[in-house]
């Protein structure tokens, strides 16, 4: 079974400049995440998808920060215009069940 | 808080050891679950415990959940090196959609 993909694994960026990640989650998992972890914390949720509907974006930056999981598998996360404060590994995770399911992540350093 | 708090926030022992993790919490959960990161990757899902349960095994981690006091611990016997990670506990709320992460235990195993 391939597990979760993200891309790309690092960027670097300067402050006021727009990023993109991009995941594929586990083949079959409806519900997918966007948890943003800033170093020396735990993952904070940034998004979650049910197919293609949003369940949860409540801490989510909407002035700056979008997502969108269009036909309900892969999906997008965006930040324009990015701050220093953006700076942080991006997580996806996809689940089933219970059991969430991890990338490797995107680390993202704005200048 | 929704959330987790892990204690201690760093831990190093000797390779063979066991080392015990502490969890607690502050809402009634469903489960609570238990993942890893190792430095620079994803998260990986160790073991989830449901309200009901007591005690769960897997391999060499040992989860114990007592929901009169709110608190779950990880215990991983005859640790290895390569159980050098940190480790996040996740309740899952009741009601809630998602998982909320602490900022984990920091685990050194000593060769």
């Amino acid at each position: 079974e391939a597990g979760v993909a993200q891309s790309p694994r690092y960027k670097i960026i300067e402050k006021r400049q727009s990023v993109a990640f991009w995941c594929n989650p586990i083949s079959g998992h409806a519900t997918l995440y966007w948890y943003q972890q800033i170093l020396g914390q735990g993952p904070k949720l940034l998004i979650q998808f049910q197919n293609n509907g949003v369940v949860d974006d409540s801490q989510l930056p909407k002035d700056r920060f979008s997502a969108e999981r269009l036909k309900g598998v892969d999906s997008t996360l965006k930040i324009q215009p990015a701050k220093l404060e953006d700076s942080a590994v991006y997580l996806c995770a996809s689940s089933l069940f219970e059991t969430q399911y991890f990338g490797p992540g995107t680390r993202l350093l704005v200048l | 808080s929704q959330q987790g708090e892990e204690d201690p926030q760093a831990l190093s022992i000797q390779e063979g050891e066991n080392a015990t993790m502490n969890c607690s919490y502050k809402t009634s959960i469903n489960n609570l679950q238990w993942y890893r990161q190792n430095s620079g990757r994803g998260l990986v899902h160790l073991i989830l415990i449901r309200s009901n349960e007591r005690e769960k095994h897997s391999g060499r981690l040992r989860v114990t959940l007592d929901t009169s006091k709110k608190s779950s611990s990880l215990l991983i016997t005859a640790s290895r090196a390569a159980d050098t990670a940190s480790y996040f506990c996740a309740p899952h709320q009741t009601g809630a959609n998602n998982l909320f992460f602490g900022t984990g235990t920091r685990l050194t195993v000593i060769p």
